[in-house]
């Protein structure tokens, strides 16, 4: 399996802030890697695909960048509503696999 | 819209089958570029994807339930469904279904359920 590793697991940050997250895959994934946004008592929801690709309807402080094996993503500004946990997750092979999440709590 | 609903027993005891069945709604299950697949998420813990089927009845799943993991769909109902055996309190999770996209050949999981949250305990 290709496992996932996200850094920081947890990140306190102030509105206004500019975040980023890293997600590392322990082999080549080329682009197959999402990012998603999960609050507490919610599903998941897709923010990025294919590594830069954002996803309809998502703000445009969110973006993403990488390949291979090196991922992050960055929210220019953040926002209250952006205080969440984030997963990245690798689309190259089956099985899926998910990073263990991102905490982002508000400083 | 496309809308995803999944329903089941909220319980189940050890050693029995959880069952559960994800409704689609404001879609077609039988669209050529969508799998439809489950994702679990033990309290307080990640996301660990357990499978996914596409509407024709090939499956993929996880190699650490494989052995425990049953899918199915039936396109003229638009739903689909999961079984997994022989469960334990290591099973109890919520559980989403989801929509895997294959559009522009980058799968992902673009929309979601909302939950259902199943416990195993006697």
């Amino acid at each position: 399996d290709i496992q996932m590793t996200q850094s920081p697991s947890s990140l306190s940050a102030s509105v206004g802030d500019r975040v980023t997250i890293t997600c590392r895959a322990s082999q080549s994934i080329r682009t197959n890697l999402n990012w998603y946004q999960q609050k507490p008592g919610r599903a998941p929801n897709l923010l990025i695909y294919a590594a830069s690709t954002l996803q309809s309807g998502v703000p445009s402080r969110f973006s993403g960048s990488g390949s291979g094996t090196v991922f992050t993503l960055t929210i220019g500004s953040l926002q209250p509503e952006d205080f969440a946990t984030y997963y990245c997750q690798q689309s190259s092979t089956t099985p899926y696999t998910f990073g263990q999440g991102t905490n982002l709590e508000i400083k | 819209q496309l809308q995803l609903q999944e329903s089941g027993p909220g319980l189940v005891k050890p050693s029995e089958t959880l069952s559960l069945t994800c409704t689609v709604s404001g879609g077609s299950i039988s669209s050529d570029s969508d799998y439809w697949g489950w994702i679990r998420q033990p309290p307080g813990k990640g996301l660990e994807w357990i499978g996914s089927i596409y509407h024709r009845g090939s499956t993929y799943y996880n190699p650490s339930l494989k052995s425990r993991v049953t899918m199915s769909v039936d396109t003229s109902r638009n739903y689909f469904s999961l079984k997994l055996s022989s469960v334990t309190a290591a099973d109890t999770a919520v559980f989403y279904c989801a929509r895997v996209t294959w559009m522009q050949n980058f799968p992902r999981f673009d929309y979601w359920g909302q939950g259902a949250l199943v416990t195993v305990s006697s």
